[in-house]
């Protein structure tokens, strides 16, 4: 069955930086996008982009240019999302989600706090 | 950007009742290909969403009769008939036609 484990929650300073990761199994990683979406409470979800881990081409959305990289690792079939220069506008839910937007990770915590 | 306008906000139901929740895009959501990607999701507290409906109208894997979706071009309609206990939480829709996807803002299923 197709499964998606990100990472723990996280606790940053402000001003670094933090990668977060999807682990997949049960499908063939290379062959499906793999998308990422912010949840802040009371925000809504955001797109933040995705990436074909076929060949690592991506796409973001405008808002998230500067703010998030995503790489794929096909070898552990995880991808990656880092977040830099993070500030309390940051803190959220992060998911992971195969397109079509079938299958989500459990989610991931990051709190951006001194 | 399409924009997702989702309503209502807050749908207060008694179990046993219809539910209807209505998603309208800025911009029509049929592709070049004739085909519409247009997702509808419950998300309980605590939870990933989970797919209900895939392109308007197909039922996920497991989801049961009672949850129905319709609509065409910009305006889309999720059914949940008879409602059920397991059923609340916010339900929200997802456009996937136009990049950047875009949510709608939710909809809070709750006990009348």
């Amino acid at each position: 069955q197709v499964q998606l484990q990100q990472s723990g929650a996280e606790l940053v300073r402000p001003g670094s930086s933090v990668k977060i990761s999807c682990k997949a199994s049960g499908y063939a990683f290379s062959s499906y996008w793999m998308n990422w979406v912010k949840q802040r409470p009371g925000q809504g979800l955001e797109w933040i982009g995705q990436i074909y881990p076929g060949d690592g081409d991506t796409n973001y959305n405008g808002k998230f240019k500067g703010k998030a990289t995503l790489t794929a690792d096909k070898s552990s079939s995880t991808a990656y999302m880092q977040l830099s220069s993070l500030t309390s506008e940051d803190s959220a839910v992060y998911f992971c989600a195969r397109t079509p937007f079938d299958y989500w990770g459990q989610g991931t915590t990051l709190t951006v706090s001194s | 950007d399409a924009v997702m306008t989702q309503t209502p906000l807050s749908l207060p139901v008694s179990l046993g009742d219809q539910a209807s929740i209505s998603c309208r895009s800025s911009q029509s959501l049929e592709n070049s290909n004739g085909n519409t990607y247009l997702n509808w999701y419950l998300q309980k507290p605590g939870q990933s969403p989970q797919l209900l409906i895939y392109r308007v109208s197909n039922r996920f894997s497991g989801v049961l009769d009672r949850f129905s979706g319709s609509g065409s071009g910009t305006d889309f309609t999720l059914k949940i008939s008879r409602v059920e206990a397991e059923d609340l939480g916010v339900y929200f829709c997802l456009q996937v036609t136009h990049v950047p996807f875009t949510f709608g803002s939710g909809t809070k299923l709750e006990i009348k």
